[in-house]
């Protein structure tokens, strides 16, 4: 079954400690990006990928690192994280970033 | 980059009647423009997408028009169901910096469409 899955699906953590969100895509998808999803401000890209090894910023990349060392996966870091990164984070794939894109089921990340 | 404004941030409208949202969009290079759907709990899903090489596609119940003269681009869902509630987000990509490289897709803030029964 074609998907993108991402883990964990929920993650309750303290400030400062470092964190990793994993996503991966079975779909052999070039690009993929991160969302986060906050009340009244829609969905908003945090990092993308056009491809292996190729990563840009979106529009509120402060605070967060990604990297794309394989097709399939792309891992979103957070190094120090702080209480204002609550929120609903998605992962994407498509096949180039004019085509659908498929959306993870999502994390909820709180920061404490 | 690309700056995309929704409009209405709610709307309802009665079961059986038109519903219409409408994106407009700042960068004159975007060509395409896709609408997600996501239900409560759910992750955004595409519903329909048009590039800037027509002016309308149909899918059954739902339309999606571009006026790439005026930058804005309308979702258009007719015969309203109970599950059309939902949240409903334009998007468009753009140039990170005029006359540079691809940029990402950016999003409206959504718009909360309510079917009243």
């Amino acid at each position: 079954e074609a998907q993108v899955t991402q883990n964990p699906r929920y993650l309750i953590t303290v400030t400062g400690k470092k964190l990793t969100v994993t996503c991966s895509q079975n779909m052999n998808h070039e690009y993929m990006s991160w969302y986060r999803q906050d009340p009244g401000l829609g969905l908003r890209q945090i990092y993308y990928s056009m491809n292996v090894e190729v990563t840009d910023k979106g529009d509120v990349p402060e605070g967060y690192k990604v990297s794309r060392k394989e097709k399939r996966n792309f891992p979103l870091i957070l190094e120090s994280p702080s209480p204002n990164q609550t929120s609903l984070y998605f992962c994407a794939s498509s096949s180039t970033r004019l085509d659908t894109q498929y959306f993870g089921p999502g994390t909820r990340l709180t920061v404490l | 980059g690309e700056n995309v404004e929704q409009h209405p941030s709610t709307l309802s409208v009665q079961e059986g009647d038109s519903a219409v949202i409408k994106c407009t969009y700042s960068d004159s290079a975007s060509n395409y423009f896709p609408w997600y759907k996501q239900e409560l709990g759910k992750r955004p899903q595409l519903i329909i997408d048009i590039r800037s090489n027509v002016g309308e596609k149909k899918d059954q119940r739902i339309a999606v028009t571009l006026n790439k003269t005026a930058k804005h681009f309308s979702l258009h869902i007719t015969e309203t169901q109970p599950e059309d509630s939902a949240v409903y987000f334009c998007a468009a990509p753009g140039r990170k910096y005029s006359g540079g490289g691809a940029d990402g897709l950016t999003f409206g803030k959504g718009t909360h469409l309510i079917i009243q029964p």
